[in-house]
């Protein structure tokens, strides 16, 4: 298997316009993550699913951001309206087993780089 | 409130040299512990996990020791190699009843092996 793959692997853009990003899960991996990383921050989980169906998304930052998995294959991350602020790593990763189990291993992409001037 | 926290930020060490990263953790009720490997431009990678009951799991010339009583963790990297500079993130998985699941990130430690 090739691994999460994500694209664009960077992204500049300006603020007010809509931004997405686009994740590719491990076939047969049930749970995906969406996370930001920031120097300040550290890594942050925004989103995941199980099964498509979107389990905990408390760590959306706002409406701006809304994440979709409309089959077992694919994921994206919209923001609209993007801002300075959300300039970040965004990274997606998947894993077979639920968030906390001993054996679970999260399997990251390279992420992609957000600039919003 | 649940923290991880890491020390140090940054590291610098010569390459064949030891070293020992720390992770104390504030995550209640605990699960596992797991340290992550992340290269610059790269998404993490998982080196170990552990569960309460594992004191010591070893990958390759990685090493992670986990105290459950006192909150600690280590990772001990045995003659350090060029390719080990990267950022190493400790992790703690928080479970409850129901679905209410989580993972605390740490801020990450920095080394840098330089020859």
């Amino acid at each position: 298997d090739a691994g999460v793959i994500q694209s664009p692997r960077h992204e500049v853009t300006e603020m007010g316009q809509e931004v997405t990003l686009r994740c590719k899960p491990i076939s047969g991996h049930d749970y995906l993550f969406w996370y930001r990383q920031t120097m300040m921050r550290g890594l942050e989980l925004l989103i995941y699913f199980n099964n498509n169906v979107p389990i905990d998304d408390s760590g959306m930052p706002e409406d701006r951001f809304s994440a979709k998995m409309p089959n077992a294959s694919f994921s994206t991350l919209k923001i609209q309206p993007s801002e300075p602020r959300d300039s970040a790593v965004y990274f997606c990763a998947s894993s077979l087993r639920p968030i906390d189990r001993a054996k679970n291993i999260q399997y990251f992409g390279a992420g992609t780089r957000l600039s919003v001037l | 409130k649940n923290q991880v926290e890491q020390s140090p930020q940054s590291l610098i060490i010569l390459e064949g040299k030891n070293c020992t990263l720390q992770c104390n953790y504030t995550v209640s009720p605990f699960s596992n512990l797991r340290w992550y490997k992340q290269d610059t431009g790269r998404g993490p990678v998982s080196l170990t996990i552990m569960t309460f009951s594992e004191n010591t799991k070893s990958n390759g010339r990685y090493t992670a020791t986990l105290d459950a009583d006192t909150k600690q963790s280590s990772l001990h990297i045995t003659a350090s190699q060029l390719s080990d500079s990267a950022s190493y993130i400790c992790v703690v998985s928080q479970s409850n009843a129901g679905n209410n699941r989580k993972l605390i990130w740490g801020l990450g430690t920095s080394l840098a092996v330089n020859p």
